[in-house]
This record gives C-alpha cells, structure tokens and sequence, in this order.
C-alpha cells in the first residue's frame, strides 16, 4: 500500500520563525510535490522535484524554500513564517510523467 | 490566471440522485484529467481520470466527461451516497516537455449528499 507521510499533522508557529515540514514516501518516486491548499483557492504548487537534489518553482514559490537530500523526504521550509503561510500543507509523490500523486494527509500550520 | 476552474464553490444533491461536478480549463496543452476527493483532514485520493483522446471514463457509480472543443470536462456521481460528502478537485497535467507530470487543481467544490 502507498503511503506519504507527513511530520506534523499540526503545527502552531510565531511570524519571522523559521518553519521545516517534512514528507516522507515509500513507493519509490522520483517526483515529488508540495502543495497548499487554501479556501476558494485549490490546491496551489509551491515546489517540485523530479530527481534527488533537483527542484523547480511551482505557481507560488515566495517565501519558501525546499530540500531533497534524499529520493525518499522532501521538505518544505519557511524561511521566515508570516501569517499568510497559515495555510494547509500538503505534499504529494508520483513516478515520473505519470499523472497520478499520492497525498499525505496534510500539515495544518498556523502562524502567529 | 487560473487555468483549471470549478466555478460551483458547492452542490448539495438529495441521496440516490445524480451529482453533477463540473470543471472548465483553458490550456490546450493538457492531455490528461483528474478527479480527487479529499475528506477533512486527509489528503486528496484519486478517484477517476480521463486521457484527452478519449471523451468518457466509467468506473462503478463514477463516470467523467470530456468536451475538448468547450474545454469541459464533469463528473457525474450515480446513485450519490451520503460517504460522497467531500470537497472534490479537478486536475489537468500539462503534456509539455518540462512538465514532469505536474498537475494544475482547481478550487475544488463541495458536495454535501443529504440522506
């Protein structure tokens, strides 16, 4: 069975911190994606990645960071969090071209 | 510019009826879409796709439509049950070279089958 997993399902931070979420896949996928998704809005990219140590901007880069040291965890970082990053994070995983990502179950981050 | 559009924010449809989503796109550059249910507090699941050379996908109580020369695509639900309560998303991929199978969403509808 597929599973993505995410570090935090909650996380509570104060504007200008420094914020990791982490996500982690066990089904071997090269691609790998992180979304917000925010209401009236969907589900936005921020940033993907088709190789270990590759990334590439998605439609709202701003603000964030991201790291793939390894094929398996990617991670969103917020360089300094401000409160219109309070938001619901997800990540999500996929073999290369192939349409279909697997989800976490989300992060939910307030910031104050 | 938002090129995947689900222009009902809400649909609330009686037990046993038929539930109708729709979703507009603008990109002719997309070749292949999806439907993803998302329950609160969980991620998104795939439910149904549909690849641009075809014009309809069936999958148990789950069809999905697709009118290329409108840009259209929809997902009709028979009979709804009230365990189809979700937000539901469109997604497009973009068949471009760099794309690496990249989705683009739209912003979700939620439907509320009353039992």
């Amino acid at each position: 069975d597929v599973k993505v997993t995410q570090s935090s399902r909650y996380l509570v931070k104060r504007t200008g911190e420094k914020v990791f979420l982490e996500c982690v896949q066990d089904m071997d996928h090269e691609n790998m994606f992180w979304y917000r998704q925010d209401p009236g809005l969907g589900l936005r990219l921020i940033y993907f990645s088709y190789d270990v140590k590759m990334k590439e901007k998605g439609d709202i880069p701003e603000g964030y960071s991201v790291s793939r040291e390894k094929k398996e965890r990617f991670s969103l970082i917020l360089e300094s969090a401000s409160t219109n990053q309070t938001s619901m994070y997800l990540c999500a995983s996929s073999l290369p071209v192939v349409e279909t990502q697997y989800f976490g179950p989300g992060t939910r981050l307030l910031v104050l | 510019d938002q090129q995947v559009k689900q222009n009902s924010p809400s649909l609330s449809v009686q037990e046993g009826r038929i539930s109708i989503l729709n979703c507009d796109y603008t990109n002719s550059m997309f070749d292949y879409f999806l439907w993803y249910k998302k329950y609160p507090a969980e991620g998104p699941t795939f439910l149904i796709s549909i690849s641009s050379i075809k014009d309809k996908n069936e999958d148990g109580r789950f069809t999905v439509f697709l009118n290329k020369s409108a840009k259209h695509l929809s997902l009709h639900i028979v009979p709804s049950q009230p365990g189809d309560s979700a937000v539901y998303f469109c997604a497009a991929r973009d068949a471009g070279g760099t794309s690496y199978g990249k989705l683009t969403f739209g912003q979700g509808t939620i439907l509320t089958v009353h039992p």
